[in-house]
């Protein structure tokens, strides 16, 4: 199976701050990454996917990148919307989540 | 938009069966790859299963052998039949649509299952 191991678990920070949450997997994977987020009692939302590619819809202040193994999930200027949990997933080889990554306004 | 309505969650006592439904609106569950995914409280997601539009099918070591997914193209509509349930299948159960088999691109609101005596 594919890990995902994402970090860090809990970021707080100020609103218009940049954000960067991390994704490494286990084994290369290529660029079949997606992020997801997920507010309290809310279905997630996919964000991006293809590692980089903005769902439509999504506000262009999210940005994804990576391939290989490692992948970051960047918000460029946090807003207070934007609290909410965030996910990573890989596509590979089955369908594996990262545990989660909360955001909080500090 | 298009829109996922889950429904047929409760309280059910280990050992116990539950059906799951999803019912498709503004997309046709049988021209799309379609996913159940799962969420214990307070914890993160874990994918379930998923069919193909040939057909196929795959499940998580987690659930397989006691999980079946289908779908119903008449009524447009996605299944989840539990079976041999345990607590630890305590969890709120999505459906969604995975184009190309890749990532979850529509979400239900969800259907809560909660496996205890």
């Amino acid at each position: 199976d594919i890990q995902m191991t994402q970090s860090p678990s809990t970021l707080a920070a100020s609103v218009g701050d940049g954000v960067t949450i991390t994704c490494r997997a286990s084994q290369s994977i290529s660029n079949y990454v997606a992020w997801y987020q997920q507010k309290p009692g809310k279905a997630p939302k996919l964000l991006i996917y293809r590692a980089s590619t903005l769902e439509s819809g999504v506000p262009s202040r999210f940005s994804g990148s990576g391939s290989g193994t490692e992948f970051t999930l960047t918000i460029s200027s946090l807003q207070p919307d934007d609290i909410a949990t965030y996910y990573c997933q890989q596509y590979t080889i089955f369908w594996t989540f990262g545990q989660g990554t909360k955001v909080e306004i500090k | 938009e298009v829109q996922l309505v889950e429904s047929g969650g409760g309280l059910i006592q280990p050992g116990g069966s539950v059906r799951l439904s999803c019912v498709a609106s503004r997309f046709t569950v049988g021209n799309d790859y379609m996913s159940w995914v799962r969420q214990a409280p307070g914890k993160g997601l874990e994918w379930v299963s998923i069919i193909y539009v040939d057909g196929t099918i795959h499940y998580a070591d987690s659930v397989r052998g006691r999980f079946t997914i289908s779908r119903d193209n008449s009524k447009n509509t996605l299944y989840l039949q539990m079976n041999s349930l345990r607590a630890e299948d305590t969890a709120m159960y999505y459906c969604a649509t995975t184009p190309g088999a890749h990532y979850f691109r529509y979400w239900g609101q969800g259907a809560l299952v909660s496996v205890s005596s």
